[in-house]
């Protein structure tokens, strides 16, 4: 069975570090989004993206943030600069439409900010 | 604002017995609502979408119920097994930008 994918499983990274997480969204979804769990806390969505852009965003994802899909498969965010606060697990999801269609969720990545 | 409020917050039952999770919405305009099931430390995995025109709905021994009037949802589980030991987090979709808004969760704890 097709499954959204995310690597890595955990990364550990100082305050102030750049730092890509990735995931392989299900071949076929065209939407994909990116949402955080701090520990003990709900799950947040940062992102959706579409057709190589931006669909939706969230007040959690400023100019810190980015996503990109540089190829036919990868999706990837990036921190910039990254603060103790952004110690939480990531997940990215894919789906085939942004409305009805369910989203399947990779994994997670857990960051831990040092 | 757009709200999803779950009860219990954490929940044990033996295993074998039933139990039904709370979950109360103020989104709007509706689109969908929908139950996940996380376990610890994992990506949420999908039970069941509802839209407003869909009263219940089964997979397994999960049933989920929707009034949309009373913007309530519940979520029963027959005959638990250990392995449905997760948190169940109910997520509604607005049909203005269909984002996902989440509830805390109900963390379930089945005992031997």
């Amino acid at each position: 069975e097709p499954e959204v994918t995310q690597t890595p499983s955990h990364q550990v990274t100082q305050m102030g570090q750049e730092v890509i997480l990735r995931c392989v969204p299900i071949s076929n979804h065209l939407y994909f989004y990116w949402y955080r769990q701090i520990l003990g806390q709900k799950v947040e969505f940062l992102v959706s993206f579409y057709n190589n852009e931006i669909s939706e965003k969230s007040e959690i994802f400023d100019d810190q943030f980015s996503v990109e899909r540089p190829d036919g498969s990868n999706f990837t965010l990036k921190i910039r600069s990254t603060k103790l606060e952004d110690s939480a697990m990531y997940f990215c999801a894919s789906s085939v439409t942004s409305s009805y269609n369910e989203q399947f969720f990779g994994p997670g990545t857990r960051l831990t900010v040092l | 604002k757009n709200q999803v409020e779950q009860s219990p917050q954490s929940l044990i039952i033996l295993e074998g017995k039933n139990c039904t999770l709370q979950c109360n919405y103020t989104v709007s305009p509706f689109s969908n609502l929908r139950w996940y099931k996380q376990d610890t430390g994992r990506g949420p995995v999908s039970l069941t979408i509802m839209t407003f025109s869909e009263n219940t709905k089964s997979n397994g021994r999960y049933t989920a119920t929707l009034d949309a009037d009373t913007k309530q949802s519940s979520l029963h589980i027959t005959a638990s097994q250990l392995s449905d030991s997760a948190s169940y987090i109910c997520v509604v979709s607005a049909r203005s930008n269909y984002q996902l808004i989440w509830g805390a969760g109900t963390k379930l704890i089945i005992k031997p």
